[in-house]
């Protein structure tokens, strides 16, 4: 089974600055995608970026950006120009592809708590 | 554009009383369907998915059951709450393939049920 590891519980940055949070998984797969999610005081949950393991290239979305390296199995979330709209919780998962039938599951790391302050 | 829903927003219930719990998906066909349970300051933690009308998948044993009567919808029950059951629960779908030939892997979350069990 994959397991995602966030080591970083609680992360503050000031305003225009930038963060980087790190994840870590673990699996035999070769194949896979992992995703940044965002989940805002509101609670709802917002894919930030997703990055398939078969391109080499670090995905980028925006201000968010990933740091991807598949040997060391580590996908970090690097937030530049931080807003104070940026604080929230945000989790690394992880999902490997698989036929419809079996479901498609993401595995979520803990999360890391983001404060952006002015 | 997909949408998905989930209600009620909020909800307080006595230990010992029934559960239901709706979501449901507008803008697609033969979503994927998923419930997660997220405790207070933690990660998600995926209860139930379903492929297709009346197929449900269970990750964890408890005190908690999911259907879907039709394509897109989803619904947690419950016959007795139990005080454990506290906390919120999201909704999510997924479809892959798509009919343009893409593959979208990514899901994505309704806002939420806020459930307090006292």
């Amino acid at each position: 089974a994959q397991t995602v590891t966030q080591s970083q519980p609680e992360m503050s940055v000031q305003e225009a600055e930038t963060v980087t949070l790190s994840c870590t998984y673990d699996t035999s797969e070769n194949n896979y995608y992992l995703f940044w999610y965002k989940q805002p005081p509101s609670r709802q949950m917002i894919l930030v970026i997703r990055q398939e393991a078969y391109k080499q290239q670090n995905a980028t979305e925006n201000r968010f950006s990933v740091n991807f390296q598949k040997a060391a199995k580590s996908f970090s979330l690097k937030i530049s120009d931080s807003q104070l709209g940026d604080t929230a919780m945000y989790f690394c998962a992880f999902m490997k592809p698989t036929p419809k039938a079996a479901g498609n599951k993401l595995t979520f790391g803990g999360g890391t708590r983001v404060l952006v302050k002015p | 554009s997909q949408t998905i829903h989930q209600w009620p927003a909020t909800l307080v219930q006595p230990v010992g009383s029934p559960l239901s719990l709706e979501c449901t998906v507008e803008g697609t066909s033969n979503p994927n369907l998923y419930w997660y349970r997220q405790a207070a300051g933690r990660g998600l933690q995926l209860l139930f998915y379903s492929v297709g009308i009346g197929q449900i998948s269970s990750e964890v044993p408890q005190n908690l059951s999911a259907s879907r009567p039709q394509d897109r919808q989803f619904i947690l029950s419950s016959k007795k709450l139990l005080l454990s059951d506290s906390g919120f629960y999201l909704c999510a779908w997924s479809v892959l393939p798509t009919f343009s030939g893409g593959v979208i892997y990514e899901q994505y979350f309704g806002p939420g049920t806020r459930l307090t069990v006292t």
